[in-house]
């Protein structure tokens, strides 16, 4: 199975502390996606990063990978209530052609107000 | 504006009774994805359609099908579904190559009774 593992499984912590979340993948990629799930719904893209890329920012977030481990960082600082959900990382192993994601196994994070 | 959508949100079937799930898109994309996520799991990628050519994942149930009629539709048919099928299902798009994230719609939930 290509099916990348997280953890941790569940996280809780109070608004305005940071929250870290670990990905671990199984083959080569070409790179690495976070995505955020709220309950009950769809999936939503938060940051790319690519296999020649150590680090990448955007916003509240910090990614970083490293390929040698085969394992990504998701960081978001000074967490919401709202990011309340479940993050997931997607690996593309593909350089061309369709982009099959696989996904980890999630980490629920729960910001408690 | 949504971009993928799924209908129905939410679908009732008996055991064995066939049951199609559908997707549409906006954004012109030629890849699109069926997932199948189970509670508290992490998607799990059926198949997908890379423009008219469709491609099965090695551990897709034979019970599952797809039909991609025109670019923006694309339909999820379980032909006999059981009890473990009950699941959410998301269909997602992306455009082929290179990197490039994947817009996901907010999902079916499939009940079986």
């Amino acid at each position: 199975s290509q099916q990348g593992e997280e953890d941790p499984q569940a996280l809780s912590i109070q608004e305005g502390e940071n929250a870290t979340m670990n990905c671990s993948y199984k083959t080569s990629i070409n790179n690495l996606q976070w995505y955020r799930q709220n309950s009950g719904r769809g999936l939503v893209h938060l940051i790319l990063i690519r296999s020649n890329e150590r680090e990448k920012h955007s916003g509240r977030l910090r990614v970083t990978l490293d390929t040698s481990k085969k394992s990504s960082s998701l960081l978001i600082t000074a967490s919401r209530a709202a990011d309340t959900a479940s993050y997931f990382c997607a690996t593309d192993a593909h350089a061309t052609g369709a982009n099959n994601l696989f996904f980890g196994t999630g980490t629920r994070l729960t910001v408690i107000p | 504006d949504a971009m993928v959508i799924q209908n129905p949100r939410y679908q009732v079937t008996q055991f064995g009774k066939p049951v199609t799930l559908s997707c549409s898109q906006t954004l012109n994309h030629n890849v699109m994805y069926w997932y199948q996520q189970k509670s508290s799991q992490a998607p799990k990628l059926l198949f997908h359609y890379y423009d008219k050519d469709f491609n099965n994942e090695a551990d897709t149930p034979d019970n599952f099908q797809s039909r991609r009629p025109n670019t923006s539709f694309c339909f999820l048919d379980i032909r006999s579904p059981g009890l473990g099928d009950a699941a959410m299902y998301l269909c997602a798009t992306s455009r082929k190559g290179g990197d490039t994230e994947a817009f996901f719609g907010q999902g079916t939930r499939l009940t079986v009774v």
